[in-house]
């Protein structure tokens, strides 16, 4: 089945650091969606892209839509420690509309350090 | 902010028996969605749900696993003869429409199989 490597598998950082994180694939993408998740509860949207070259911000997120449609990264800027958790990034394939169904990545747990 | 929201949040059930997790979508959202998540692992999708029936659906979801729309607002994963393997966490997600719409996550149902 199609793959998203994603990376790191997880950083641990002090408070006012910036972060990034990436999600890569041999498929091609015509949705990239970042996700956090914390403790016990579901999925929360953060950035959804939809062009390549796409870039686009939320606050202090920033996430880019790779021009090959292959890969997409994720920026969170001074980080502070509610910012902890697990960040996902999803994707649909490129299979003309056929498909809906978001293939995830493996994640990223981010620990901020006060 | 409308939201999706699941019931029970945590279902301990003997191997062998069936469980009903319920979900309701966002109220203009015609599209739904169910994922599982193992402990520990990524999001993984199982079905999408338009229209009164199933629009596409993973090998995951194998004759042990239905889905119905039983009135205007709920929107239910049925699990037959329960296994072990079958615990985890089981979100349900909804789009307002196909193509490129964000798919939002309720908190999840933890199924427990003893």
């Amino acid at each position: 089945g199609q793959q998203l490597n994603q990376s790191p598998q997880s950083m641990f950082i002090q408070e006012g650091e910036d972060v990034s994180m990436n999600c890569t694939s041999s498929s091609i993408f015509n949705t990239w969606l970042w996700y956090k998740q914390d403790p016990g509860e579901g999925p929360v949207l953060l950035i959804a892209l939809y062009k390549a070259g796409e870039l686009t911000s939320n606050g202090r997120l920033t996430a880019q839509f790779g021009i090959t449609r292959k890969d997409s990264f994720l920026n969170i800027s001074a980080s502070i420690p509610s910012d902890v958790g697990i960040y996902f990034c999803a994707g649909r394939l490129n299979y003309g509309g056929a498909t809906n169904k978001l293939i995830f990545g493996t994640g990223t747990l981010l620990a901020v350090q006060p | 902010e409308p939201e999706v929201t699941q019931t029970p949040s945590h279902q301990v059930t003997q191997m062998g028996q069936e469980v009903i997790l319920r979900c309701v979508p966002i109220s203009n959202h015609l599209y739904f969605y169910w994922y599982r998540q193992i402990l520990g692992q990524k999001v993984e999708f199982l079905v999408s749900f338009y229209n009164n029936e199933i629009s596409e659906k993973s090998e995951i979801f194998d004759d042990q696993f239905s889905v119905e729309r039983p009135d205007g607002s709920n929107f239910t994963l049925k699990i037959r003869s329960t296994k072990l393997e079958d615990s985890a966490m089981y979100f349900c997600a909804s789009s307002e429409r196909r193509g490129n719409q964000p798919q939002h996550f309720g908190d999840g149902t933890r199924l427990s199989i003893l």
